[in-house]
């Protein structure tokens, strides 16, 4: 089956540095690609949609300045958390639609950020 | 490390029958567990969670689901369904800090007239 790699799965690192997490399509090539935050206990977040060769759309909320995305081929989408702070330490997990079964949605494992 | 299992990647039911959504789990530490669903060209949307306390979580549009521990499940069920419960619907489960979210594999719902 379709499956989504996402890497780190973890990653510390210092206040004030920048995190760039990868998300990608191994056997299928993903157009569009989504960006979730995960808060403890809390409903999955949507942060952005990512559309392969074209700006990302941000929700409500969610400073693009700060969590960059790019998706410069249809198989990688990239989030880079830019000047991280402790509150930024998070869940992160992406998905992705593989279009030849119809739109079925697919997720990475995730990546757990913590910013000291 | 944990996992999820949905085991019925589709599951067709004529309108106004009861149906359930079979989700089980795997987790060496104490989880959280969710029920998404997503409509046609939607995001993703919470059913329902399952933190502590009853076992028997109630959630939005008539679904319920409970939580097994001795069975490690977490179904869903709805008595009634209707055509616009047609959407593929995701089981989820954190640890116990409420972190590292996994994903099972999905279940469409098809929902016959």
């Amino acid at each position: 089956g379709a499956v989504v790699s996402q890497h780190p799965s973890w990653v510390i690192c210092k206040s004030g540095t920048s995190v760039k997490i990868e998300c990608r399509s191994l056997d299928f090539q993903a157009t569009t690609m989504f960006w979730y935050r995960q808060f403890p206990k809390q409903s999955l977040m949507l942060m952005a949609t990512s559309n392969e060769g074209s700006k990302a759309t941000y929700e409500q909320g969610v400073e693009k300045d700060k969590f960059l995305i790019n998706h410069a081929s249809l198989t990688l989408s990239t989030l880079t958390v830019t000047s991280a702070h402790p509150e930024d330490s998070s869940f992160y997990i992406c998905s992705a639609r593989d279009p030849r079964a119809t739109e079925k949605l697919f997720f990475g494992s995730g990546t757990q950020l913590s910013v000291l | 490390a944990q996992s999820v299992t949905q085991l019925d990647s589709q599951v067709p039911v004529f309108e106004e029958a009861p149906v359930e959504l079979r989700c089980n789990y795997s987790s060496s530490v104490s989880v959280y567990l969710f029920w998404y669903v997503q409509y046609p060209n939607q995001g993703l949307q919470l059913l329902l969670k399952y933190l502590s306390g009853s076992t028997l979580v109630k959630g939005i549009n008539g679904f319920e689901a409970e939580f097994n521990k001795s069975q490690t499940s977490f179904h869903l069920r709805k008595p009634s369904v209707h055509i616009s419960d047609t959407a593929e619907y995701f089981c989820a489960v954190s640890d116990g800090a409420g972190n590292m979210l996994t994903f099972g594999g999905g279940t469409r719902l098809m929902v016959k007239p």
